[in-house]
């Protein structure tokens, strides 16, 4: 089957840093990507990941490790607009088809 | 900005019609997608579609189809619609290929009520 495990919540505190797991097994792999979505809104695209290594996006930072079948979203300066769900999800093909984590829901407290 | 715009924000159905969800992208992309939305299950692919008149199921296709007759525009269908298909809808749409590492663009989403 296919899957992807990522944490169902995580809170962190105005400043700080926070990391977001995301592990995946996927019949097909081309990339990872990320997703914002706050609540009552549509998702919106963060980063792609293609390649092993960091990709950075001004407070955001994106990684992966094909090998371990592994990424994580980095996000820094945490801000509390930065409150939403994160999701990561997999370039199944070089198609463009998605699939999805099942989100992980960012609290960012005073 | 690219825009995807789906016809409804909120819908209410009874149990038995047949519902049309349209969505429509100002981009020029070839990709078109139907997700649902579910607290604690993700996003979860419907159906999707690659060209005009072609369609690929996702991994929970039952109870609905796909139109696409023009490249901009991409239906779903729930032909008798049921309780437990109440759920949020979300049209996306992306290029093809490599060009699709640019991300996909949501619509802001339908969300549906089956009574």
């Amino acid at each position: 089957g296919q899957s992807l495990e990522q944490p169902s919540e995580v809170t962190a505190v105005e400043g700080a840093i926070v990391q977001i797991n995301c592990t995946y097994q996927t019949s097909g792999f081309y990339g990872l990507s990320w997703y914002q979505q706050h609540d009552g809104g549509a998702p919106t695209f963060l980063s792609y990941n293609g390649l092993d290594g960091l990709e950075e996006t001004g407070r955001f930072s994106s990684f992966l490790s094909r090998s371990d079948s592994y990424g994580y979203l980095l996000l820094q300066e945490l801000q509390m607009k930065d409150s939403a769900s994160y999701f990561c999800a997999v370039n199944s093909n070089q198609g463009g088809k998605l699939i999805f984590g099942q989100g992980t829901e960012l609290s960012v407290k005073p | 900005d690219v825009k995807v715009t789906q016809s409804s924000r909120y819908l209410v159905k009874r149990t038995g019609e047949k519902v049309f969800l349209e969505c429509v992208q100002d981009m020029d992309h070839e990709n078109m997608f139907w997700y649902r939305q579910d607290p604690g299950l993700g996003l979860r692919l419907i159906y999707f579609s690659y060209d005009v008149k072609m369609k690929e199921k996702g991994d929970i296709p039952e109870g609905y189809s796909v139109s696409r007759e023009k490249k901009e525009r991409f239906s779903l269908i729930l032909e008798s619609a049921s309780t437990n298909q109440t759920s949020m809808y979300l049209c996306a749409s992306s290029f093809v290929g490599q060009r699709s590492n640019y991300g996909y663009t949501f619509g802001s989403g339908t969300r549906l009520t089956v009574v």
